[in-house]
């Protein structure tokens, strides 16, 4: 079993819906989180940054932890047709990474419908 | 604002040569890391440096082998290159100890 699991999709939702993805990890000595979007053949792109539990809005997007039950979540509102893309959850143990890096999901593909 | 740059964009290869790809991080980011993402995979780490010395290994093949420069810019060296080294190589820059990695748009390499 993969230390992070995230379901690949992909979730296809109306322009305008509030979007949910989320990820499920093992290793409780995972401390920071991240979630990045990443579109067709670029680099992943940073969205959000959390360290430990709790609750982190920008702008359209809300990033919940709970490490209680090992599960993170990336709420997007007022999704665009430009939100399309492959959203990768990573997490760490340290703030650099350390010996293992980031520890990625597999991404869910998300394709806003105008 | 400037971002991580990496080159060449694109590189083809033939099986057993050997490829060199750079990255160029993010002005006064002192720490600097290798990813490979396979076609439809997550990236997976491979190394990283913080200030110009080794910091940490990840599932880097014997190999590979990277190094990082006294103007801060790091390079990834692949011999013995093989069909299943083909992916999309991303470098990403940080601050230690600060808010997440920033990511290059990748090399994509394909070796035929």
């Amino acid at each position: 079993q993969k230390e992070v699991e995230q379901d690949p999709g992909p979730l296809s939702v109306p322009e305008g819906a509030i979007v949910s993805l989320n990820c499920t990890y093992s290793n409780s000595a995972f401390q920071y989180f991240m979630w990045y979007r990443q579109y067709s053949r670029k680099g992943p792109e940073l969205l959000m940054y959390t360290y430990s539990s709790g609750n982190k809005e920008d702008g359209r997007f809300t990033a919940q932890v709970d490490k209680s039950s090992k599960y993170i979540s990336l709420f997007i509102r007022d999704s665009q047709p430009s939100d399309s893309a492959t959203y990768l959850c990573a997490m760490s143990a340290t703030s650099g990474g350390g010996a293992d890096g980031l520890t990625f999901g597999k991404g869910t593909h998300l394709i806003i419908q105008p | 604002a400037a971002g991580v740059i990496q080159s060449p964009r694109h590189l083809i290869k033939e099986k057993r040569e050997t490829a060199t790809l750079k990255c160029y991080p993010i002005p006064r980011h002192d720490t600097v890391y290798w990813y490979q993402q396979g076609p439809g995979q997550d990236p997976q780490f491979l190394i990283s440096f913080y200030e110009k010395m080794q910091s940490d290994k990840g599932s880097i093949p014997d190999r590979f082998s990277a190094q990082q420069f006294s103007d801060y810019h790091s390079e990834l060296n692949m011999s013995s290159l093989e069909l299943g080294d083909s992916a999309l190589y991303f470098c990403a820059s940080s601050l230690r100890d600060r808010d997440g990695y920033t990511f290059g748009s990748g090399t994509r390499l394909t070796v035929v």
